[in-house]
């Protein structure tokens, strides 16, 4: 079955320094890999996927994400932070066929500080 | 477009009392589905639905009923609430061209079972 890990429950950096949010996946044959954004009181927002090919996905407020087949990790990245980055960030795998209803990672909530 | 919407945004049930979550998307979505969302155990599905008629059941369906009986509409039913049912509920929708395709949520429902 698909999955993906997020291993760190909270992720604190200081405005304008370069945030990581970490995202690892297990999946049989060619990953689909989204990120989504859950800013306060909202629901989810999708910021980037990963379908195929540049191993560098840009997506929404300039985040973008590295794909890294060797280490099974599609992490998360801004160049500078802005404080109202501050959020829960979800990594997501949808199924190899099926529904293609997605799981999601269990979420880490970015803090970033003035 | 209104996108998914879902009513109502709060809800305060005794345990054992019965509640339907709303849920009605605008895109002509083939696939919904509905997730709750716990501290610490990010987002888990309950039921989803791939068209008009067809439902499943996903990770955590104990205690929840749903029918698909239009595109539009996928209501959430509690038959008899428990304090364990207590959460943050997410409806989402999405097209049936594939694994690329991205959700759309609604801005969620925050049910406390007392």
């Amino acid at each position: 079955a698909q999955s993906v890990a997020q291993p760190e429950d909270q992720v604190n950096v200081a405005e304008g320094n370069p945030l990581t949010v970490k995202c690892t996946y297990s999946v049989s044959g060619n990953p689909y890999l989204f990120w989504y954004v859950q800013y306060p009181n909202r629901g989810l927002q999708f910021l980037l996927k990963y379908i195929t090919g540049d191993n560098l996905v840009k997506g929404s407020y300039g985040f973008e994400a590295e794909f890294n087949k060797s280490q099974t990790s599609f992490h998360l990245k801004k160049p500078s932070a802005l404080v109202s980055d501050s959020a829960l960030y979800f990594c997501a795998v949808p199924p190899a066929g099926g529904s293609y209803i997605p799981t999601f990672g269990r979420g880490t909530s970015l803090i970033v500080h003035p | 477009n209104a996108g998914v919407t879902q009513t109502p945004k709060f809800q305060v049930l005794k345990t054992g009392q019965s509640m339907t979550l709303q849920c009605a998307q605008d895109m002509n979505h083939e696939y919904m589905s509905w997730y709750r969302q716990d501290p610490g155990m990010g987002l888990r599905l309950i039921h989803y639905s791939v068209g008009a008629g067809i439902t499943d059941q996903g990770e955590v369906p104990n205690g929840y009923n749903v029918s698909r009986s239009t595109t539009e509409d996928f209501p959430l039913r509690l038959l008899s609430a428990a304090p364990s049912q207590t959460s943050v509920y997410f409806c989402a929708s999405s097209s049936n061209r594939g694994r690329s395709e991205k959700l759309f949520f609604g801005s969620g429902t925050q049910l406390s079972v007392l």
